[in-house]
């Protein structure tokens, strides 16, 4: 079945630590964004990329980064400049012919907590 | 400032009876809106989308509502199930020249209990 995994499911971060979050799509969709998801709070999107080698920061780009290497992957970085990493993070993809470059299918998530 | 609020912020309701959950936005300019469902521990599933001039969409038991003059969206649940539970999220678009820009909900939680 084609759909979006992100891997880990859970992730821990010590002090000082980058770690990367994994996603990967099989939906041939052109475009992929990262968001995070915060209690009380609405996904705020951190990256987008419409294209393999090109993205774009979101709204909260500042302590993260991220690659598009292949069409199929769109990994983030959570670098160790991002001091309240602590949340759950979803990754999304879209068909820019029917998406209008809005998140279609999203992942299930990765939960990064600080050890 | 483009904004999207949703109450009420959590509901409990008895399984088989309706719901209701509303969406007001300030987010110009409208392009759709978008309703989404989010079991805990998961990603958001699309439930509808619906455009300027759209009134109403259904995806069975779930009927959303679109007056684009008062800016309010409502999601009306029939028959509530168990699995019925879960955040509802709406999410509202806003196309301007340099593409388009969500803005997101916080959401409505919602728990059926027997």
């Amino acid at each position: 079945d084609g759909g979006i995994t992100q891997s880990p499911k859970y992730l821990f971060r010590k002090e000082g630590q980058n770690v990367t979050l994994s996603c990967e799509q099989n939906l041939n969709h052109d475009a992929m964004y990262w968001y995070r998801q915060d209690p009380g709070q609405g996904l705020r999107l951190i990256y987008y990329s419409q294209i393999v080698n090109d993205f774009q920061k979101g709204d909260i780009a500042e302590g993260y980064s991220v690659s598009r290497e292949k069409k199929e992957s769109f990994p983030l970085t959570v670098t160790s400049a991002q001091k309240n990493p602590t949340a759950f993070y979803l990754c999304a993809s879209s068909s820019i012919k029917q998406g209008n470059h809005q998140p279609q299918h999203f992942g299930d998530g990765t939960r990064l907590s600080i050890l | 400032k483009n904004q999207v609020e949703q109450s009420p912020q959590s509901l409990i309701i008895l399984e088989g009876k309706n719901c209701t959950l509303q969406c007001n936005y300030t987010v110009s300019p409208f392009s759709n809106l978008r309703w989404y469902k989010q079991d805990t521990g998961r990603g958001p599933v699309s439930l509808t989308i619906m455009t300027f001039s759209e009134n109403t969409k259904s995806n069975g038991r779930y009927t959303a509502t679109l007056d684009a003059d008062t800016k309010q969206s409502s999601l009306h649940i029939t028959a509530s199930q168990l699995s019925d539970s879960a955040s509802y999220i709406c999410v509202v678009t806003a196309h301007t020249g340099g593409g388009n820009k969500l803005t997101f909900g916080t959401g409505t939680q919602l728990k059926v209990e027997l």
